[in-house]
């Protein structure tokens, strides 16, 4: 079992499309972290919550952890063709500051 | 440019065939870790170091050595490789050990192992 279940594993959609992404875990953490992956690269961080409660956001895309810190949310509007690639959410359990990685949620926007 | 940088890019070779990873970083970052990407399984940890000549196991050990002798090279050695170890390998890097510190990742070494 992982610590970060992320949901849904696919997720394809039309271009212009609203879509939002879970995180969830039964941990509390003292932040979290999201990752975009594209094709043929490592994983390039997009924003860090810490606060509970705490909405980011990033353009098109709002971010929120939850006021427990045990989960987070990641939506986009309006999503587009380059939206498209493996969104990763990652984070350290309170009092343990080994970063893990939930397995991913694989999004596809079409044109 | 900052950066980290694995080579190789890809590798096929056979089992038992002692290969090395290498993986470097310009950022001068006391931390440094490589992570195996499976399908399904998302990144796994391996070894990390916090710093030069300190190095820990992480989630999945078995079969990997590290070596820190210098702050900006961390390589992943696989002493006798086996099939199970193909994979996608990523050596990420961050400034110290922290849990909000950001991570860099390079852009990755697909081992596959005959």
């Amino acid at each position: 079992t992982q610590l970060l279940e992320q949901s849904p594993q696919f997720l394809s959609i039309q271009e212009g499309e609203n879509l939002t992404v879970y995180c969830n875990s039964s941990s509390v953490f003292s932040s979290l972290q999201w990752y975009r992956q594209e094709p043929g690269e490592g994983p390039v961080l997009l924003v860090t919550v810490v606060t509970g409660g705490e909405v980011k956001k990033l353009k098109r895309l709002t971010f929120q952890f939850g006021d427990a810190r045990k989960d987070s949310s990641l939506h986009i509007t309006a999503a587009q063709p380059g939206d498209t690639g493996l969104y990763l959410c990652a984070g350290a359990p309170q009092g343990n500051n080994d970063m893990r990685f939930g397995a991913g949620t694989r999004l596809t926007v079409k044109p | 440019e900052a950066q980290v940088t694995q080579n190789p890019r890809y590798l096929i070779t056979v089992t038992g065939k002692k290969l090395t990873v290498t993986c470097s970083q310009n950022m001068n970052h006391e931390y440094m870790s490589w992570y195996r990407q499976d399908p399904g399984l998302g990144l796994r940890q391996i070894y990390y170091s916090m710093n030069v000549e300190v190095t820990d196991k992480g989630d999945v050990p078995e079969g990997y050595k590290v070596s820190r002798k210098e702050k900006r090279n961390f390589p992943l050695i696989l002493e006798s490789p086996s099939p199970n170890q193909t994979s996608l390998y990523f050596c990420a890097s961050r400034r110290r050990w922290g849990s909000n510190q950001p991570q860099h990742f390079g852009d990755g070494t697909r081992l596959s192992i005959l």
